[in-house]
């Protein structure tokens, strides 16, 4: 069965301490990874996509990676407005459909 | 703003009752997902629609149902509601229907069930 675990489930950081979180999956093919930020009561944002083991992307303060079995997003000098949840998500190759599988986040807290 | 939008925001009703959500795709996305988020199960997929046609079912009820209309816009149908289908409904959109496309997610609607 797909599965995404991420951990850990929160995080509290100072403004400036640097960390990652951590997005382990297991699917029968992968197809992309996906790297959401959510606000309290508000849409997921998305973030970055990956594609393949080695592959990275860089926002700003985020940098997203990903080898065969798992994916980090690493956050570098965090600042308050930082503080969100952080999804990660995959689609599995195979089949037409596009649906993404969820894990159920990292809260993270941002402290000035 | 991601471009997806979707009515209403809030939504409290009873037990029993059937309500409608509507979603508007980004321009140009022929893709719409629905999702549902409840505190305890995370964000799940219930069911895609592509270019008007049903393309994949997650573990959506036999109580709920949606469509995908040909403006593109989609409706989620839910019905004989109960205490435990309070939660957020979010739809999504993305240009391609066979996946490696990145889904926007709607600001999401607040379904309360009393």
């Amino acid at each position: 069965e797909d599965q995404v675990t991420q951990s850990p489930e929160a995080l509290r950081l100072q403004e400036g301490e640097s960390s990652s979180l951590n997005c382990s999956y297991t699917v029968s093919g992968l197809r992309g990874l996906f790297w959401y930020r959510q606000d309290p009561g508000k849409g997921p944002e998305f973030l970055f996509t990956l594609y393949s083991a080695g592959e990275e992307k860089e926002k700003e303060r985020l940098k997203a990676t990903l080898t065969k079995k798992e994916s980090f997003l690493h956050i570098t000098a965090p600042k308050p407005e930082d503080s969100a949840t952080y999804l990660c998500a995959v689609q599995a190759s195979g089949g037409s459909q596009g649906n993404l599988i969820f894990g159920k986040g990292t809260k993270l807290s941002v402290k000035p | 703003d991601s471009g997806v939008t979707q009515t209403p925001k809030h939504l409290i009703t009873a037990t029993g009752q059937r309500v409608t959500l509507r979603c508007s795709p980004r321009s140009g996305d022929l893709s719409v997902y629905w999702y549902q988020q409840s505190l305890d199960q995370g964000l799940q997929f219930l069911i895609q629609y592509y270019n008007g046609e049903e393309r994949a079912k997650g573990n959506i009820l036999e109580r709920f149902s949606a469509q995908q209309f040909p403006d593109l816009h989609s409706e989620l149908n839910l019905s004989s509601l109960e205490l435990g289908d309070s939660a957020l409904y979010f739809c999504a959109s993305s240009v391609g229907g066979g996946g490696g496309h990145e889904q926007f997610f709607g600001p999401g609607t607040r379904l309360t069930v009393l």
